[in-house]
């Protein structure tokens, strides 16, 4: 199956600093993505989507940004909170409707 | 969000049984739904893409015979592992979309263990 089957690497901050989350993805051609929260055993949770036309959007207390020049897509948390401590992963749906996963970030909050 | 409800949470099933798990769009028709696998500390692997009415596309690797995978309706989707090994223990996650470019609503996952 499509994915990358490494390890997850971490990220570790203090509570109340930004984080922010990076991920490359494979397509070109690929035209929305999605970041998901993914806490132990559970399914992953939506964040924040974007579509291909835009390089910047904002919720509460998230923003991703797109970089289509060199397939970068970044998560961005402002006051990170203990409560956001999960994996990260960034998905994109590619030309064939498949959503496909990127690698994942594991987040560790620091009280 | 929409809800997509994911059935069983947890099986431990001996090796050479089949094991259902179930996937129901609660609030939503699912015209596509997808089935991924995950191994501690990996990402979800893509295993298969089933569109309401047809047979399943399968990625590179996943063996269709071993997965078999029915989207009988646009709520239901169901995958059995058949003739289950300890090697396809794992975290079994399915997820379901309406439309063709949205974002799709995870079910709670599976957790198999095959004794």
């Amino acid at each position: 199956g499509e994915s990358v089957g490494l390890h997850l690497p971490t990220l570790s901050v203090q509570e109340g600093d930004n984080s922010i989350i990076n991920c490359a993805y494979s397509n070109s051609a690929s035209d929305y993505f999605i970041w998901y929260k993914q806490e132990s055993g559970k399914g992953p949770q939506f964040i924040i989507d974007i579509r291909s036309n835009m390089d910047k959007r904002q919720g509460q207390r998230v923003t991703v940004l797109l970089n289509k020049t060199v397939k970068h897509l970044s998560l961005q948390i402002a006051a990170t909170q203990p409560g956001d401590s999960a994996v990260y992963f960034c998905a994109e749906i590619n030309q064939g409707g498949k959503l496909i996963f990127g690698q994942g970030t594991e987040l560790s909050v620091k009280p | 969000g929409a809800v997509v409800s994911q059935h069983p949470s947890w099986v431990i099933c001996k090796s050479g049984t089949s094991v259902k798990i179930e996937c129901r769009s609660l609030d939503f028709q699912a015209t596509t739904m997808f089935w991924y696998r995950q191994f501690p500390k990996q990402s979800l692997m893509l295993m298969a893409t089933s569109n309401e009415g047809s047979k399943a596309t399968y990625e590179q690797g996943v063996e269709k015979d071993k997965f078999l995978i029915n989207h009988a309706s646009l709520t239901l989707s169901t995958l059995t592992v058949t003739s289950a090994h300890p090697e396809d223990s794992s975290f079994y996650i399915c997820s379901a979309r309406e439309g063709q470019v949205t974002e799709a609503f995870f079910g709670q996952g599976t957790r198999l263990t095959v004794v």
